[in-house]
């Protein structure tokens, strides 16, 4: 079956720092990956996506590379601002139309 | 206005007791989803529907039952609560026309179950 593993956090870092959380999958098939994003007091939005591959996806000044030979989709950003706290999740979604979350890491960004 | 809207956004209930959680969309979405998110655990499919007439059973149905009444409706009902079913509860939608495994969430509803 299909699973995804995150770090676990919290991830605490001072703004301007460099982030990285890592995930890593485990699936049938050729999946879609995606990072989504949970600000306090919300509901869950798409982050960013990668559809095959070797595919880099973007926004915000977050990046996630796709990598098929280590299971991989780790989301990087170069300075983090205090902004972007809040709750990332790792998902994955395949043929069968569902998406499969990981358990989310907590980051929060000192000033 | 929100296009994905939950009602309501907090609820504390005592089990045994029945309760529904409604969702309404405005974007004109055939799927819809139901999920409950507990810490450390992500977010867990609870039920989902591709269209009015089918519904279909997620990771963790149990306990729970849904009801597709129109397009831009889908409500989560707790037959008869539970503690262990305390947990932040999200409606989500998407379009399989286009990007199907984008989905677009409402803001959640948190359920306290005593």
């Amino acid at each position: 079956g299909n699973s995804v593993t995150q770090m676990e956090g919290p991830v605490t870092l001072s703004e301007e720092a460099f982030l990285t959380i890592n995930c890593t999958y485990t699936a049938t098939g050729y999946p879609s990956l995606f990072w989504y994003v949970q600000y306090p007091g919300e509901g869950l939005q798409l982050l960013l996506k990668a559809t095959k591959a070797d595919d880099k996806g973007s926004n915000k000044g977050f990046e996630a590379t796709y990598r098929k030979e280590t299971t991989s989709f780790h989301l990087e950003k170069g300075s983090v601002q205090v902004s972007d706290s809040a709750v990332y999740f790792c998902a994955l979604g395949n043929a069968g139309n569902m998406l499969t979350f990981g358990g989310g890491t907590r980051l929060m960004v000192k000033p | 206005d929100a296009d994905v809207t939950q009602t309501p956004r907090n609820r504390i209930t005592k089990t045994g007791k029945r309760i529904m959680l409604e969702c309404s969309q405005t974007k004109g979405h055939d799927r819809m989803y139901w999920y409950r998110q507990d810490p450390g655990l992500g977010l867990r499919l609870i039920y989902y529907s591709f269209d009015v007439k089918d519904i279909n059973k997620g990771e963790i149905s149990d306990g729970y039952s849904v009801s597709r009444q129109a397009q831009a409706k889908f409500s989560l009902s707790l037959e008869s609560a539970i503690p262990n079913q305390t947990a932040l509860y999200f409606c989500a939608t998407s379009d399989p026309s286009r990007e199907w495994e984008t989905q677009y969430f409402g803001p959640g509803t948190r359920l306290l179950v005593l």
